[in-house]
């Protein structure tokens, strides 16, 4: 079975500073990854996902995140950061090869302060 | 335009009723998904079909039940026997392939009165 950490619940961050979010995952066989961004009474919207290819994702406003297959992370990034971005941020798994459904983290809370 | 629609936005449940969630999408997407959202436990998936006439449950079926008698749609029965109700329920869908993307509709969020 598949499993995703998200190692932080809550992330504070200043206005214009750059951000993490952290993401490990638990996998036997190779996976797609996934974060998705939900604002507040709203469902979910993709960012990016990393299928095959170069690690380094870059995805919709100006996110990226780098797949790291040692270390089994997926950790989402952004060097300046708006007050629009604050959200909750979800990181998610899906086997290769078939059309099973996404495992989810349980999401962070990113909060940014003017 | 193509998407997903689930209505009604908020509904309210009084103890020992049954309540259907409607899940509507025009995407031509096989699959689809309902998930439940609490604070701070991510989404747990309940139940998702890959087919019409088919599905499989998923990590926290028990008191929901579901059907697919059409593509587009999948609606999601909260029955009396599910005892902690209350939640955000999202449903989404995507088209066959692992790596393809699963879209959500707006959620519902259901309350018990």
């Amino acid at each position: 079975a598949q499993s995703v950490t998200q190692l932080d619940s809550q992330v504070p961050v200043f206005e214009e500073a750059p951000v993490e979010l952290r993401c490990n995952y638990s996998s036997s066989v190779s996976v797609y990854l996934f974060w998705y961004v939900q604002y507040p009474n709203q469902g979910l919207q993709l960012l990016l996902k990393y299928l095959s290819g170069s690690t380094l994702v870059k995805g919709i406003n100006g996110f990226e995140a780098e797949f790291n297959k040692s270390q089994t992370s997926f950790h989402l990034r952004k060097p300046s950061v708006h007050i629009s971005d604050t959200a909750e941020y979800f990181c998610a798994v899906r086997v290769l090869g078939g059309n099973t459904p996404l495992v989810f983290g349980k999401g962070t809370r990113l909060s940014v302060i003017a | 335009d193509g998407g997903i629609t689930q209505s009604p936005k908020y509904l309210f449940r009084k103890e020992g009723q049954n309540v259907t969630l409607s899940c509507e999408q025009n995407l031509n997407h096989d699959a689809m998904y309902w998930y439940r959202q609490d604070p701070g436990q991510g989404l747990r998936l309940i139940y998702y079909s890959q087919i019409v006439n088919d599905f499989q449950k998923g990590d926290i079926a028990e008191g929901y039940s579901v059907s697919r008698e059409k593509k587009e749609s999948f609606p999601l029965t909260v029955t009396s026997a599910q005892k902690n109700p209350t939640a955000f329920y999202l449903c989404a869908s995507s088209i066959g392939g692992a790596g393809e993307t699963q879209y959500f509709g707006p959620g519902t969020r259901l309350l018990v009165l």
